[in-house]
């Protein structure tokens, strides 16, 4: 069965310094997202992107973050220089565009602990 | 505003018994409803979902959900509780916006704690 994939599973980083959490979506879906779930608290949605482009953010992603989708796998959440607060589970998802109802759901990857020290 | 509220914030029961986790949003547009399981160090598994017709959903893992529009609920049930079941369960809402991304807004997840 296909499913999403993200790397690293942990990521201890200093405060300060960029990290690249990446993640590989199912294959034949359009939609892409990240979600981030700080320790003990609920999942928040960060972005989606679609077309090359991110087609909503929350006000959480700001500018010291970013996404791309380098090539036809990859989809990448870049943080430009990290705090303390930013440490959490991130969690990357993705959604096909077909008709019916498998097009409204979103299959997450495992998650990516990130550590800021 | 969208929302969604767990009200329970951590279950237990025993082996055997019945189980019910509740689920209410607030969500302007037409609802699509999700329950999704997470096992400690692990991702969200998707157990269920709802986007119309029969308001009885089933899942997996022997789960079954009720979509009950006039009390904005979508409350998550299991007649016989495994020592396998116990996980954070995160209720989620969302909607298929064309301009928009269809993101997920989950609630604060009920841990569900199961003894012998």
């Amino acid at each position: 069965e296909p499913e999403v994939t993200q790397t690293p599973s942990h990521q201890v980083t200093q405060m300060g310094q960029e990290v690249i959490l990446r993640c590989v979506p199912i294959s034949n879906h359009l939609y892409f997202y990240w979600y981030r779930q700080i320790l003990g608290q609920k999942v928040e949605f960060l972005v989606s992107f679609y077309n090359n482009e991110i087609s909503e953010k929350s006000e959480i992603f700001d500018d010291q973050f970013s996404v791309e989708r380098p090539d036809g796998s990859n989809f990448t959440l870049k943080i430009r220089s990290t705090k303390l607060e930013d440490s959490a589970m991130y969690f990357c998802a993705s959604k096909s565009r077909s008709r019916g109802t498998e097009s409204y759901e979103q299959y997450f990857g495992p998650g990516t602990r990130l550590t800021v020290t | 505003a969208q929302s969604v509220t767990q009200p329970d914030i951590h279950i237990t029961v025993s082996e055997g018994a019945s189980l019910e986790l509740r689920c209410n949003y607030s969500y302007g547009a037409t609802p699509y409803l999700f329950w999704y399981v997470q096992s400690p160090g692990q991702g969200l598994q998707l157990l269920l979902k709802y986007f119309s017709g029969d308001t009885l959903v089933q899942g997996i893992k022997g789960f079954e959900a009720e979509f009950k529009r006039s009390q904005s609920s979508f409350n998550l049930r299991k007649p016989s509780v495994h020592w396998s079941d116990a996980a954070e369960y995160f209720c989620a809402v969302g909607g298929l916006i064309y301009n928009q991304g269809g993101k997920l807004i989950f609630g604060q997840g009920t841990e569900l704690s199961v003894k012998p």
